[in-house]
């Protein structure tokens, strides 16, 4: 079984550029979740989606960041204009279930490392 | 409000020797726990979780975790550990939150095994 795949793996950019992270779940599950891992900090939830629609988007700094699941399958993550503290590792991981992934083992990509200079 | 706690931020440990990775958390309802490993470069990868019943949780690569509901922690344990076993560990605690499940994670553990 293929995992959650991520692209691209390291992004450098200057702040107020923008930048696109995408990810591709494990095939037939339901909910999708984007992390934001700063260094030294425990990932951190931006947004979580059951199929395409949003179950939560409360941490997601919505002036700068967007995301989108299309056809409920795999999501992108942008950020717009980029600042110097959203220089951080990027995950997407998804649960087969639509409990909320409350119970559900969630399965991680390898991450996007980001650094804004 | 809850929140995740692991004290240790690094752990140091020669190989064959045991380990206790601990982790403490604040809810006031019913919750369920995680430990998770991250190997360099890598994403995230579950060790074993609990959801209810035994408190005495067994997950992969021979570690185990104890719920103690009173003490509102979850160490994670392992009775002689190897130099693979060098990685970050977190601990996350989901439950149920303004009607939705929030699912949180600690600051992590980073568990150096030395030869």
């Amino acid at each position: 079984e293929a995992g959650v795949a991520q692209s691209p793996r390291y992004k450098i950019i200057e702040k107020r550029q923008s930048v696109a992270f995408w990810c591709n779940p494990i095939s037939g599950h339901a909910t999708l979740y984007w992390y934001q891992q700063i260094l030294g900090q425990g990932p951190k939830l931006l947004i979580q989606f059951q199929n395409n629609g949003v179950v939560d988007d409360s941490q997601l700094p919505k002036d700068r960041f967007s995301a989108e699941r299309l056809k409920g399958v795999d999501s992108t993550l942008k950020i717009q204009p980029a600042k110097l503290e959203d220089s951080a590792v990027y995950l997407c991981a998804s649960s087969y279930g639509t409990s909320g992934g409350a119970r559900e083992t969630q399965y991680f990509g390898p991450g996007t490392r980001l650094l804004v200079l | 409000a809850q929140s995740v706690t692991q004290l240790d931020s690094q752990v140091p440990v020669f190989e064959e020797a045991p380990v206790e990775l601990r982790c403490n958390y604040s809810s006031s309802v019913s919750v369920y726990l995680f430990w998770y490993v991250q190997y360099p470069n890598q994403g995230l990868q579950l060790l074993l979780k609990y959801l209810s019943g035994s408190t005495l949780v067994k997950g992969i690569n021979g570690f185990e975790a104890e719920f103690n509901k009173s003490q509102t922690s979850f160490h994670l344990r392992k009775p002689s550990v190897h130099i693979s076993d060098t990685a970050e560990y977190f601990c996350a605690v989901s439950d149920l939150t303004s009607g939705t499940y929030k699912y949180i994670f600690g600051t992590g553990t980073r568990l150096k095994v030395l030869a």
